[in-house]
């Protein structure tokens, strides 16, 4: 059983078009972290979200932490081809020793 | 460079043989994670050094994984007689000191990983 669920798990778009991804879990996180990670890399830290319902703009895309700290989304507005990668959430775990990762979120982005 | 470096980068082993994949953190940064990865999956904790000290193994499959840090900087990852189901990308991360997550601390930085292939 994953502790953090991200939906959807495909998402394939044309240039300019928004969409929201979603990552989701039945525990309290202290905080959450989003990373992308593309093809033959490592994934890379986007934003780190704290307070429950924390909003983050970074650009294009706006991070926000549910209320209850046990929820994220992520939105991508007017979208580029340059968006495409793995979208990951991450966490600690229930016990605050490990830091788990979402099985993430495929988007791709045709022009 | 400045970046987190694994080698190496592509590995091709017969089933049965061992394997060694390192990894070189950023100076200066205590904490060290080894992560696997499964094709179109995210990560999977596998393990965790504060400096020299193995805090966490939990995440290792098996006893045919081992991963030490010696000295506090560099990493091995070496498993025994690799089986097929091995086969991954195995991704290494480091932080400076883990105090836990606080506003915009507690970036990990990746390397671009091992990617270890099982005949």
């Amino acid at each position: 059983t994953q502790l953090l669920e991200q939906s959807p798990q495909f998402l394939s778009i044309q240039e300019g078009e928004n969409l929201t991804v979603y990552c989701n879990s039945s525990s309290v996180f202290s905080s959450l972290q989003w990373y992308r990670q593309e093809p033959g890399e490592g994934p890379v830290l986007l934003v780190t979200v704290v307070t429950g319902g924390e909003v983050k703009k970074l650009k294009r895309l706006t991070f926000q932490f549910g209320d209850a700290r046990k929820d994220s989304s992520l939105h991508i507005t007017a979208a580029q081809p340059g968006d495409t990668g793995l979208y990951l959430c991450a966490g600690f775990d229930n016990y605050g020793q490990n830091f788990v990762f979402g099985p993430g979120t495929r988007l791709s982005v045709l022009p | 460079g400045a970046g987190v470096s694994q080698s190496p980068r592509y590995k091709v082993a017969k089933r049965g043989q061992d394997v060694a994949l390192r990894c070189d953190p950023i100076s200066g940064h205590v904490s060290l994670f080894w992560y696997q990865q499964a094709l179109g999956q995210g990560p999977e904790f596998l393990t965790y050094f504060q400096n020299e000290a193995q805090l966490d193994k939990s995440g290792l499959p098996s006893d045919r994984f081992f991963a030490e840090r010696p000295e506090g900087s560099v990493s091995t990852l070496k498993i025994q007689r690799t089986q097929q189901e091995d086969s991954a990308v195995y991704l290494c991360a480091s932080s400076l000191p883990w105090q836990g997550l606080r506003s915009d601390t507690g970036e990990l930085f990746f390397g671009e990983g091992s990617r270890l292939t099982v005949l």
